[in-house]
């Protein structure tokens, strides 16, 4: 079964203490692997697309980089308006999108 | 500007019901899909559609309607709405399925009591 699990459940950083996302997935055929922003009471936006194992790529102070089991995104310093809700999800060979339950991220001052 | 657009915002609404939630997109895009989202249980797919006249089941479909008659708009259509309902709904499209990324509404919050 296809399935995405994203860890930790919850974070709590210093402004300019970095730290990672993970991102654990299992899928039949992997077509893409999505990060997503979503800030209370709205729609995810997108972030980032890694199509294969070794790709990384960069947004300000986020990097995502994928292996054949697992993404991470890195925040480096981050600051307080990087507080938000981040979600991972992987398209199958079918083309659906499967989502984690996603990491609450929350940058004090 | 590029987006998707949910109507209503919110809506408090009594059992049995029934309900519409409007989506628009205007960025010509092919695929279209609806989205519940629950504390504890992330966004799941209700129904979603690759094109006009083409919708299919996603994960969680029981008590949910959809329609595609033009391409830019997808309602969801509650007949009888339940309790059980009461859901943070998103609307969402894409250019093509599988590997592009998508564009999602600002969300219906919908209360059935």
């Amino acid at each position: 079964e296809d399935q995405v699990t994203q860890s930790p459940e919850a974070l709590r950083l210093q402004e300019g203490e970095s730290s990672s996302l993970n991102c654990s997935y299992t899928v039949s055929g992997l077509r893409g692997l999505f990060w997503y922003r979503q800030d209370p009471g709205k729609g995810p936006e997108f972030l980032f697309t890694l199509y294969s194992a070794g790709e990384e790529k960069e947004k300000e102070r986020l990097k995502a980089t994928l292996t054949k089991k697992e993404s991470f995104l890195h925040i480096t310093a981050p600051k307080p308006e990087d507080s938000a809700t981040y979600l991972c999800a992987v398209n199958n060979q079918g083309g659906k999108l499967i989502f984690g339950q996603g990491t609450e991220l929350s940058v004090k001052p | 500007e590029a987006q998707v657009t949910q109507n209503p915002r919110y809506l408090i609404t009594v059992t049995g019901k029934k309900l519409t939630v409007t989506c628009s997109q205007n960025m010509n895009h092919e695929y279209m899909s609806w989205y519940r989202q629950d504390p504890g249980l992330g966004l799941r797919q209700i129904y979603y559609s690759m094109n006009v006249e083409a919708t299919d089941k996603g994960d969680v479909p029981e008590g949910y309607k959809v329609s595609r008659k033009e391409k830019r708009n997808f309602p969801l259509i509650l007949e009888s709405p339940s309790p059980n309902q009461t859901s943070l709904y998103f609307c969402a499209s894409s250019l093509g399925v599988g590997d592009t990324e998508a564009f999602f509404g600002q969300g219906t919050r919908l209360t059935v009591v």
